[in-house]
């Protein structure tokens, strides 16, 4: 079974503050892939970023940042100098290869984390 | 390209009332999806279609049936709604390949009373 926990439900931070968004996940797959998407207020799911489980390189892309740590279990995201526009939930998922069937694809979330930014 | 399409964007059904919420993608993907998405739930798997001709239970099946109709088009049937189905599903598609993500439909808003 696989499992995705994202203990911070809810965080407010005030406008150019950091935020490190936690994701920590269970699987027995060796190879896997983890996921990040956003969802803005209007309710859209928007794909940020891929990893699989044998890059554990850190990514940056712009104010995003995302930590990958193996030995931990943890996907972690971090948003530098955080804008009003990056209040949204955030869903960490996990897709293992191991004996989901053929072709199937399917993604495990996390509960999300809401993050509201104040200006 | 218009992504991946559902139809209709917000329902409000009667208890006992049947519905089916159309999802189409223009993508040419193999692998279509059904989610609900609940206050403080995250996204639960309904019921998935590897491929035109499959379709497998996910997570929360109950009360649910599913179609895929062609390679485009996957559909989601309430036959008798309940409050306990009243949410926002999203439909989602992806190109065969395990590191590919999965694309997303805007959502429908279903209201049960």
């Amino acid at each position: 079974a696989q499992k995705v926990t994202q203990a911070q439900t809810e965080i407010s931070v005030v406008e150019k503050e950091d935020v490190t968004l936690d994701c920590v996940y269970e699987t027995r797959d060796t190879t896997y892939y983890l996921f990040w998407y956003k969802q803005p207020p209007s309710g859209e799911l928007v794909f940020l970023i891929r990893r699989n489980s044998f890059d554990e390189q850190n990514e940056i892309s712009g104010r995003y940042s995302w930590n990958f740590q193996k030995s931990t279990s943890s996907f972690n995201f971090t948003i530098t100098a955080s804008q009003v526009v990056d209040s949204a939930v955030y869903f960490c998922a996990l897709r293992g290869i191991g004996d989901s069937g053929a072709g199937s694809y399917q993604l495990t979330f996390g509960k999300g984390t809401k993050l509201s930014v104040i200006p | 390209n218009a992504g991946v399409t559902q139809t209709p964007k917000f329902q409000v059904l009667k208890t006992g009332q049947s519905m089916t919420l159309q999802c189409a993608q223009d993508m040419n993907h193999n692998s279509m999806y059904w989610y609900r998405q609940d206050p403080g739930m995250g996204l639960r798997l309904i019921y998935y279609s590897a491929s035109e001709g499959t379709t497998d239970k996910g997570e929360v099946p109950n009360g649910y049936n599913v179609s895929r109709l062609n390679k485009r088009e996957f559909s989601l049937r309430l036959e008798s709604a309940a409050p306990s189905q009243t949410s926002v599903y999203f439909c989602a598609s992806i190109l065969a390949g395990a590191r590919n993500e999965q694309y997303f439909g805007p959502g429908t808003r279903l209201t049960v009373t």
